[in-house]
């Protein structure tokens, strides 16, 4: 089956500074990458998402990036705000179907004032 | 518009026993999902289903089961409670067909402990 490998699990930046979190996933097949955000005590939440006929989608301070051949995408964020603190998770579909998800393990992102 | 709803929101159990968690969904979706969440681990899939009268297993079935019933419906049971099931569990919903957003929209989930 899938495996969708995160990292780093933790990071910590200065109010202003980028952040990149980066995934590998193992099945070929995959082609739909969502990202989630999920803060404390709450539910995770949709936040960019991006299929494998594209290879960079933007959303404002928000950007994803995937590399089929390399088997990773990342995810990037500009200009970080204290409310960006949260934990993101990658997932790619598996099983060769789109509504399938396997998520990885999470970065838990500090965004400090 | 409630979206996703899930019922309980906490429940503590003692070991053997047994419970229902309720996931419903408003928005015509026809492929839902249950998840557990523990920490480190991310969310690993438990059973799904692609429509009314389905269900399948995902990534660490054991211990549970589903029904989907009614479309709007996805029941989780836990038949005989153990303390590895502590966790909290998130529903999920998604639209049907590779054409249509593939978004899944979570629950706000159902803090479980087993003593």
């Amino acid at each position: 089956g899938e495996n969708v490998e995160q990292h780093p699990s933790t990071l910590s930046v200065q109010e202003g500074d980028s952040a990149v979190i980066k995934c590998t996933y193992s099945d070929s097949a995959s082609n739909y990458f969502p990202w989630y955000k999920q803060e404390l005590g709450k539910r995770p939440q949709l936040i960019i998402d991006i299929r494998s006929n594209v290879g960079e989608k933007k959303d404002q301070r928000i950007a994803v990036t995937l590399n089929k051949t390399a088997k990773h995408f990342s995810l990037h964020i500009t200009e970080t705000q204290p409310e960006d603190s949260a934990v993101y998770f990658c997932a790619a579909s598996s099983g060769g179907s789109n509504y399938k998800l396997t998520f990885g393990k999470g970065t838990l992102l500090t965004v400090n004032p | 518009n409630a979206g996703v709803t899930q019922t309980p929101k906490f429940r503590v159990l003692k070991t053997g026993q047994s419970m229902t968690l309720l996931c419903a969904q408003d928005m015509n979706h026809e492929y839902m999902y249950w998840y557990r969440q523990d920490p480190g681990m991310g969310l690993r899939l438990i059973h799904y289903s692609v429509g009314e009268g389905t269900t399948a297993k995902g990534e660490v079935p054991d211990g549970y089961n589903v029904s989907r019933l009614k479309k709007q419906n996805f029941l989780l049971g836990l038949e005989s409670a153990a303390p590895s099931q502590t966790s909290v569990y998130f529903c999920a919903s998604s639209y049907f067909g590779a054409s249509l957003t593939d978004t899944q929209y979570f629950g706000p989930g159902t803090r479980l402990t087993v003593l």
